[in-house]
């Protein structure tokens, strides 16, 4: 069965030093999305992508975070610098074209920051 | 904004009984309901998904109701099960395909 693939699992970094979350969605998946789940509450969307396309980056942090799928399959999603309050899980999904369908989720990368 | 409530936070049973799990929405006019599991450290599996226009899924022992009029959705575990232990999260959908979620009920089922 396909499943979407997230690397790392865990990571450990200090504030102020760059992280780079991997993702490679279910084959032929056009829509891509990045989540941040604080332990204890839901996911929360920070980008969706449509193809190569940036759907919604409203929630992300723009000032040190930056998302991209630059041929329209996996996607790297970056934190520059770190802050202590970015330690969380990041989630990441795909979905095919249409709505009524649902997303199907990686196993997350799991990120301290110390 | 959709905001999604799961109540309650923490439920403990033992093996062998149902599990009622709510979940309210405060805009009605949702594309969709899904119905999420996550163990500990994990990602999410979907366990139910409803249209906007479906009142019930059920798979297995799982049985998912909708009611969108007033913004309720419960999901139905029959004849708990130790294996059942997890967090399950409630998400609205929104036709534009994102999903809005609660912050999940953790279910602990004691043998």
């Amino acid at each position: 069965e396909a499943e979407v693939a997230q690397s790392p699992r865990y990571k450990i970094t200090e504030k102020s030093q760059a992280v780079a979350f991997w993702c490679d969605p279910i084959s032929g998946h056009a829509t891509l999305y990045w989540y941040r789940q604080i332990l204890g509450q839901g996911p929360e969307l920070l980008v969706q992508f449509q193809d190569e396309s940036v759907v919604d980056d409203s929630q992300l942090p723009k000032d040190r975070f930056s998302a991209e799928r630059l041929k329209g399959v996996d996607s790297t999603l970056k934190i520059q610098p770190a802050e202590l309050g970015d330690s969380a899980m990041y989630l990441c999904a795909s979905s095919s074209e249409a709505a009524e369908e649902t997303q199907y989720f990686g196993p997350g990368t799991r990120l301290l920051v110390l | 904004k959709q905001e999604v409530t799961q109540i309650p936070a923490a439920l403990s049973v033992p093996e062998g009984e149902n599990l009622v799990l709510n979940c309210s929405f405060t805009d009605s006019a949702i594309y969709n309901l899904q119905w999420f599991r996550q163990d500990p450290g994990k990602g999410l599996t979907s366990l139910l998904l409803i249209q906007s226009s479906q009142r019930e899924q059920t798979s297995g022992r799982l049985n998912a109701s909708l009611d969108k009029s007033s913004g309720r959705s419960t999901l139905y575990i029959a004849a708990s099960q130790p294996g059942d232990s997890a967090t399950y999260l409630c998400a609205v959908g929104s036709n534009d395909y994102k999903l809005s979620f609660g912050a999940g009920t953790t279910v602990t089922v004691r043998a």
